[in-house]
C-alpha cells in the first residue's frame, strides 16, 4: 500500500538540533521529499534526496535516509522561531508513475525559548 | 512574482452551490497537479495534466469534480453541487517534465468553507 507515518509534534528549545522521523511503505520510490506549512500558507519545498542516496546536506538541514527500514528523517540544526511549521514527509510511488505525491500527516515543530 | 498563484484565496459557498477555482503554474512547467487537505491531515492527491492532457484521476475525484487545462497553462477546478465536505484548502501544484528531482511547487492554496 501505499503509506506514509509521522510523529505528530516536536517541541525543541532555540538553538537545539531538531530531528523529524518519517517512515514509509513504498520501497520502489525514486525520490522522497520534505515539505514545510505555516499557518494558513501553502508547502514550501524544503529539500528532497534520491533513493540511491543515504544523506543529503543542504544548509541547515540533513536528510538522512535508510532504505531498509524505509525510514527517513529531516535534522534542522540551530533551530530558529521561525522554523516553528508543520512538516511533511512526501514520496512519489511507482503505482503512481512518480507523478503523484504521497504525504504524511505532518509534524507540528514548536519552537521555545 | 514567478510562483504558482490560485484564485481565489478564500471561498464561502452554501451547500449545493457551484464552485470554480484557478491555478496559474510557473510559466516553463508543463506539469500541474491539484491536491485537496483538510484540517490535521497532509494534502491527498486529485489529479495531474501534463500539457493540456489530464492523466491522472484520484478515486476521491467523485463526479460533481471536473478540472481543465484547456491550453496547457492555466487549469480549472469546479465542484458542482458542494457539500460541507468538500470544505478544505484546495491546493494547486506543478513541476517540470519528470527529470532530476520532480519537485512539485505548491501554490498558496484556496480554502473553501461550504455552509
Amino acid at each position: 500500500g501505499e503509506d506514509v507515518e509521522q510523529s505528530l509534534f516536536l517541541s525543541v528549545r532555540e538553538g537545539d538540533s531538531s530531528v523529524i522521523n518519517c517512515t514509509y511503505t513504498d520501497s520502489s520510490s525514486t525520490y522522497l521529499y520534505w515539505y514545510k506549512q505555516e499557518p494558513g500558507a501553502g508547502l514550501q519545498l524544503l529539500t528532497y534526496i534520491f533513493s540511491n542516496m543515504d544523506m543529503k546536506q543542504d544548509q541547515r538541514l540533513t536528510v538522512l535516509l535508510n532504505k531498509k527500514d524505509k525510514h527517513l528523517s529531516l535534522r534542522i540544526a540551530d533551530t530558529q522561531t521561525g522554523d516553528s511549521a508543520i512538516y511533511f514527509c512526501a514520496y512519489g510511488p511507482s503505482s503512481g508513475g512518480y507523478n503523484k505525491l504521497i504525504f504524511g500527516a505532518g509534524t507540528r515543530l514548536a519552537v521555545h525559548p | 512574482d514567478t510562483g504558482v498563484s490560485q484564485d481565489p484565496r478564500h471561498k464561502i459557498t452554501k451547500r449545493g452551490q457551484n464552485v470554480t477555482f484557478r491555478c496559474d503554474p510557473i510559466s516553463e512547467h508543463n506539469r500541474l497537479y491539484w491536491y485537496r487537505q483538510t484540517l490535521g491531515q497532509g494534502p491527498e492527491f486529485l489529479t495531474y495534466f501534463q500539457n493540456e492532457a489530464q492523466l491522472e484521476k484520484s478515486r476521491l475525484l467523485s463526479d460533481r469534480f471536473s478540472a481543465e487545462r484547456p491550453k496547457g497553462s492555466f487549469s480549472t477546478l469546479e465542484i458542482q453541487r458542494t457539500e460541507q465536505g468538500d470544505s478544505a484548502m484546495y491546493l494547486c501544484a506543478s513541476s517540470l517534465p519528470q527529470g532530476q528531482g520532480n519537485e512539485q511547487f505548491f501554490g498558496p492554496g484556496t480554502r473553501l468553507t461550504v455552509l
